[in-house]
């Protein structure tokens, strides 16, 4: 079956870059996005691309993406205090998940050191 | 707009009891999902709707029943009650129309069993 890969944690100081990595095993894999989840709150979207791209920047975030290797990434530059959160990576083949939901990884903590 | 509500934020359960989450949408999506989300585990869908009437099984669909009787209402049942069953659910809502990308998450119900 499908599945998505993140790392746990990731821990920068403030003001720093931030990337985040994601592997997808399902190569029909056509909608890739970035959520967020901060304490307490549901998920919110941060940014998606098509497989047919490569790169897509969108202020602080650049997402890169490495089809031939099923590899997904999530630069945050200038990373802040308020960039603290869970960062979840999903794919799907049809827009917005379709009807069957999207696949989630598992989430990659990030945490933000003074 | 309110987005997407659920309703009760806090549940705690014995073994054996029963309850049912309420989803609330009043972005007129056709389709509705509710996940559980576990320490380390990411989201898991467990069932879904693609409109008003309808309802299929996710990934971990077991024990949990949905229905969906009104186009803006999600219900996810719980007859009874397991520890396993102790999570966060989120509910979400998508449309397939007008090319949107984006799963809209409501707030979260941490439910605990005892």
């Amino acid at each position: 079956g499908e599945d998505v890969e993140q790392s746990l944690f990731l821990s920068v100081r403030e003001g720093d870059s931030s990337v985040i990595n994601c592997t997808y095993t399902d190569s029909s894999s056509t909608y890739l996005y970035w959520y967020k989840q901060e304490p307490g709150a549901g998920l919110q979207l941060l940014t998606y691309i098509f497989s047919n791209m490569d790169m897509k920047q969108d202020q602080r975030l650049t997402v890169l993406l490495n089809k031939k290797d099923k590899h997904l990434s999530l630069r945050i530059a200038d990373t802040q205090t308020g960039d603290s959160a869970i960062y979840f990576c999903a794919e799907s083949n049809i827009p917005g998940g379709g009807a069957d939901g999207l696949t989630f990884g598992k989430g990659t903590h990030l945490i933000i050191q003074p | 707009n309110a987005g997407v509500t659920q309703t009760p934020k806090f549940r705690v359960l014995k073994t054996g009891q029963s309850m049912t989450l309420l989803c609330a949408q009043d972005m007129n999506h056709e389709y509705m999902y509710w996940y559980r989300q576990d320490p380390g585990m990411g989201l898991r869908l467990i069932h879904y709707s693609v409109g008003e009437g309808t309802t299929a099984k996710g990934e971990v669909p077991d024990g949990y029943n949905v229905s969906r009787l009104k186009k803006q209402n999600f219900l996810l049942g719980l007859e009874s009650a397991a520890p396993s069953q102790t999570s966060v659910y989120f509910c979400a809502s998508s449309s397939p129309d007008r090319g949107l990308f984006e799963q809209y998450f409501g707030p979260g119900t941490r439910l605990t069993v005892t």
